[in-house]
């Protein structure tokens, strides 16, 4: 099946500071890709919707400006958590779909903010 | 948009015996069926889909069935085994919605050897 390659995939950073996270498509161009948070024993929770070349869509209560989305080619879309606080804290996982069938998940990335 | 509902959220079952995961979803609309096994810290993995024109769909151990009337679908996992322990999840999905998909709330599914 197709690879979702998702970096880092854990980080632990201080109040304040930002995080990025990539997330790629290794052997199919992805013009969207989702990007997800897990909180502990919860469900999958879409936060946005990145679109190659244009603005994410995001889903209604997540900020924008906290949350930037970039999806600049077609095999990369990254996430950045500005000004983290520990209520951020959580796993971020993003995937991308095959032409609306399968959708495949990057490894996840577990935020830690202290 | 979408809503999905899973149930149940918790699900012990004996080694060798039957578990049956259910969940209904709002949007008739919706095309497209996944469930996914998700270990740990780790990445959801597909282990069957189902499209909207089929009403049930067949991998050795693991079936689905769809009922669009109904707006509901289920997973059934016969003959449990330990490694079949995970956290499941249903999803919903359609086209015209950018392909996103909404996802169940979970069932933890415990096989006891």
């Amino acid at each position: 099946g197709a690879v979702v390659s998702q970096h880092p995939s854990w980080v632990i950073c201080k109040s304040g500071t930002s995080v990025k996270i990539e997330c790629r498509s290794l052997d199919f161009q992805a013009t969207t890709m989702f990007w997800y948070r897990q909180f502990p024993k919860q469900s999958l929770m879409l936060m946005a919707t990145s679109n190659e070349g244009s603005k994410a869509t995001y889903e209604q209560g997540v900020e924008k400006d906290k949350f930037l989305i970039n999806h600049a080619s077609l095999t990369l879309s990254t996430l950045t958590v500005t000004s983290a606080h520990p209520e951020d804290s959580s796993f971020y996982i993003c995937s991308a779909r095959v032409r609306g069938g399968e959708a495949f998940f990057g490894q996840g990335t577990r935020l830690t903010v202290v | 948009g979408e809503n999905v509902e899973q149930h149940p959220s918790t699900l012990s079952v004996q080694e060798g015996d039957s578990a049956v995961i259910k969940c209904t979803y709002s949007d008739s609309a919706s095309n497209y069926f996944p469930w996914y096994k998700q270990e740990l810290g780790k990445r959801p993995q597909l282990i069957i889909d189902i499209r909207s024109n089929v009403g049930e769909k067949k991998d050795q151990r693991i079936a689905v069935t769809l009922n669009k009337t109904a707006k509901h679908f289920s997973l059934h996992i016969t003959e449990t085994q330990p490694e079949d322990s995970a956290v499941y999840f249903c999803a919903a999905s359609w086209w015209a919605a950018g392909n996103k998909l909404t996802f169940g709330g979970g069932t933890r599914v415990l096989v006891k050897p």
